[in-house]
């Protein structure tokens, strides 16, 4: 079936540590989005790539870092800059061309800082 | 700048009730938006959307949305809720720009259930 996996589903990591969240799809989606969700604040972005060897900030981009070397895959690194770590990490993908915006989504990793 | 508000936080329905969410966004030009519902830690699922046409259209599991250009609102509604509707809903509305695309969220209702 087609869709959008994510993994790991939980995290545990130590202050300092970098670590990497993975993200492939295989719906053939030009653009990929990786969001963070905290309670009550909803989604927010935090980098977007619409084609291979491209990706942009977001809002909220200071501690993570991105790669696009393949269209189906697009992993988030969660770097030891980032001063909240601790959340619920969204990936989701979608048409570029002709696009209504509409994004599929993944069932999320959930990162935890000891 | 281009945003969306849910004004209810939490949201308490009896089962068979009815259902309103409501949902404002502020954008230029003509809004593509959407409805998201998301159970305890899993992903996003879309409910319905709306590009143009008729500003009533229908989504999954029994939900509506209008859409009301006049008040900028694009309300989700559910004339008998059930008690697997208890979740988390999401409005968004596309922003295109510079030749990208991204949703643009709100902070999100989380809807509870009394059977």
């Amino acid at each position: 079936d087609g869709g959008i996996t994510q993994s790991p589903k939980y995290l545990f990591r130590k202050e300092g540590q970098n670590v990497t969240l993975s993200c492939e799809q295989n719906l053939n989606h030009d653009a990929m989005y990786w969001y963070r969700q905290d309670p009550g604040q909803g989604l927010r972005l935090i980098y977007y790539s619409q084609i291979v060897n491209d990706f942009q900030k977001g809002d909220i981009a200071e501690g993570y870092s991105v790669s696009r070397e393949k269209k189906e895959s697009f992993p988030l690194t969660v770097t030891s800059a980032q001063k909240n770590p601790t959340a619920f990490y969204l990936c989701a993908s979608g048409h570029r061309t002709g696009s209504t915006g509409e994004l599929f989504f993944g069932e999320g990793s959930r990162l935890t800082v000891l | 700048a281009q945003s969306v508000t849910q004004p209810d936080i939490h949201i308490t329905v009896s089962e068979g009730a009815s259902l309103e969410l409501r949902c404002n966004y502020s954008y230029g030009a003509t809004p593509y938006l959407f409805w998201y519902v998301q159970s305890p830690g899993q992903g996003l699922q879309l409910l319905l959307k709306y590009f143009s046409g008729d500003t009533l259209v229908q989504g999954i599991k029994g939900f509506e949305a209008e859409f009301k250009r006049s008040q900028s609102s694009f309300n989700l509604r559910k004339p008998s809720v059930h008690w697997s509707d208890a979740a988390e809903y999401f409005c968004a509305v596309a922003l295109f720009s510079g030749g990208y695309n991204k949703l643009i969220f709100g902070a999100g209702t989380r809807l509870a259930v009394h059977p």
